[in-house]
């Protein structure tokens, strides 16, 4: 089942923060996040496995809670070049589809001056 | 450079035809994937290979076949029974066999199919 991101779209000044959640109907391994500028191939960002690890890629952040089957992207301080969509992928549940990742319909950031 | 080359760029197809589209990797990745995106629906994934020879089929196969003959190389045929093929088309790839669990996909820069 896809992951529900929200919110679907955020416009932002530069400078402000911004957080997108990615939450999932069931048990994760790992949550994958890619930012994706229009007409461009996704670019992968970073994996966050159980264990509730917090990785930061520049000034862009993230946590997962396994227990809630949540992951949020913390944003901090945004630059123009945040631009883009943002798309979760999830890895997890049981069966065949164990290992691919769903990805959610994506979170469209645009940050202004 | 390693990379995904993904080609064309653009593609056309009439109706009942049917079209392939290229996927070739440079990076040693045992795994390919291939993903179609829609606007506002996010990537879905059509079909993926963990190993050469062996493929799966992903939420979205109907369709659509590829094969894996050689490592580098995953190409996607939309067959005509694809009543809907207009979308943005995306290949990518990951290291290592089975579970992707901290493994990051890369991506080519995705084909766009049109509808004559």
């Amino acid at each position: 089942q896809q992951p529900v991101q929200s919110p679907q779209a955020v416009i932002l000044r530069e400078g402000e923060d911004a957080v997108i959640n990615c939450s999932s109907s069931k048990a994760l391994y790992s949550v994958h996040w890619y930012r994706q500028k229009h007409g461009e191939a996704p670019v992968f960002l970073m994996i966050l496995l159980k264990g509730g690890e917090q990785k930061g890629h520049e000034k862009i952040s993230a946590s997962f809670n396994e227990k809630k089957q949540q992951s949020s992207l913390y944003l901090t301080a945004s630059q123009l070049s945040y631009s883009g969509t943002y798309f979760c992928g999830t890895l997890g549940g049981t069966g065949a589809g164990s290992y691919q990742l769903t990805f959610g319909k994506g979170t469209k950031l645009s940050v202004i001056p | 450079d390693g990379g995904i080359t993904q080609s064309p760029k653009y593609l056309f197809r009439k109706e009942g035809q049917n079209v392939t589209l290229s996927c070739e990797q440079n990076l040693n990745h045992d795994a390919m994937y291939w993903y179609r995106q829609d606007p506002g629906q996010g990537l879905r994934l059509i079909y993926y290979s963990q190993i050469v020879n062996d493929f799966q089929k992903g939420d979205i196969a109907e369709g659509y076949s590829v094969s894996r003959e050689k490592k580098e190389s995953f190409p996607l045929t939309v067959t005509s029974a694809q009543k809907n093929p207009t979308a943005f088309y995306l290949c990518a790839s990951s290291n290592g066999q089975g579970a992707t669990l901290n493994q990051p996909q890369h991506f080519g820069d995705g084909t766009r199919l049109s509808i004559l």
